[in-house]
């Protein structure tokens, strides 16, 4: 059974960047049977997804967050990454690590929840 | 962007009634869509993707229905454990995106 763990600072200043790394275990990342994610939402409201990453790199972004966030993989550490830079008070939000498959190259639904990271930006 | 519109926003049932949730996507969405749920403070969970494809291990009294644009989901008869938001998304379209959400909560 895969596992997705969150990590990294619960607090941020504004206008810096927002480093989050995911622990992925039960599953490797290097599978082309999956597709890894991060999905984030604000105290109290929906969901927001953030952008997908595929195997051989190719990742696909909200055009709402897209110029101000990147995701990679570290393959080393069986690992996922998000970065965020330039946040506000508005990024503030418990932020999910998320996976799911990939069949006839068409990403399914998000199966794989990790339990979540919440990240505040205030100085 | 495409929007997915939850009705309703709110809902008050009792053990053992039957409800419908309703999520409306602004465009095609084929039958990519998912419904999970979330519980206060829990990671969101898979429930029924492919619009009406149990995820395996879920309750049989859950179930999916819809294509294109307009979309269901069905608790045949609400147990205690099911009191929670759920929540629609699509995936057929970038970016992803989910309904604002339904809560049901005991009547």
């Amino acid at each position: 059974q895969m596992q997705l763990q969150e990590s990294g600072p619960g607090l941020v200043k504004p206008s810096e960047t927002l480093s989050l790394m995911c622990t992925v275990s039960g599953g490797s990342i290097t599978s082309s049977t999956f597709y890894w994610a991060w999905v984030r939402q604000p105290p109290g409201k929906e969901l927001e997804w953030i952008g997908n990453i595929y195997y051989g790199g190719s990742t696909y972004y909200n055009v709402s967050l897209k110029s101000r966030v990147a995701i990679s993989v570290d393959t080393s550490k069986n690992q996922v990454s998000l970065k965020m830079n330039s946040v506000t008070a508005a990024d503030t939000a418990v932020y999910y690590c998320v996976s799911g498959v990939v069949i006839a190259s068409r990403p399914q639904a998000f199966d794989y929840w990790g339990q979540g990271t919440l990240v505040t930006v205030s100085s | 962007d495409i929007q997915m519109t939850q009705s309703p926003s709110t809902l008050s049932a009792s053990v053992g009634d039957r409800v419908t949730i309703t999520c409306r996507a602004s465009q095609y969405v084929s039958d990519y869509l998912a419904w999970c749920q979330q519980k206060p403070g829990k990671a969101p969970k898979l429930l029924i993707y492919k619009a009406s494809t149990l995820k395996s291990g879920v309750p049989s009294r859950f179930s999916g229905s819809g294509s294109g644009t307009e979309f269901t989901l069905t608790i045949s008869s609400l147990q205690p454990d099911d009191f929670a938001t759920y929540y629609c998304q699509q995936y057929n379209h970038y970016p992803y995106v989910f309904g604002q959400g339904t809560r049901l909560e005991i009547k």
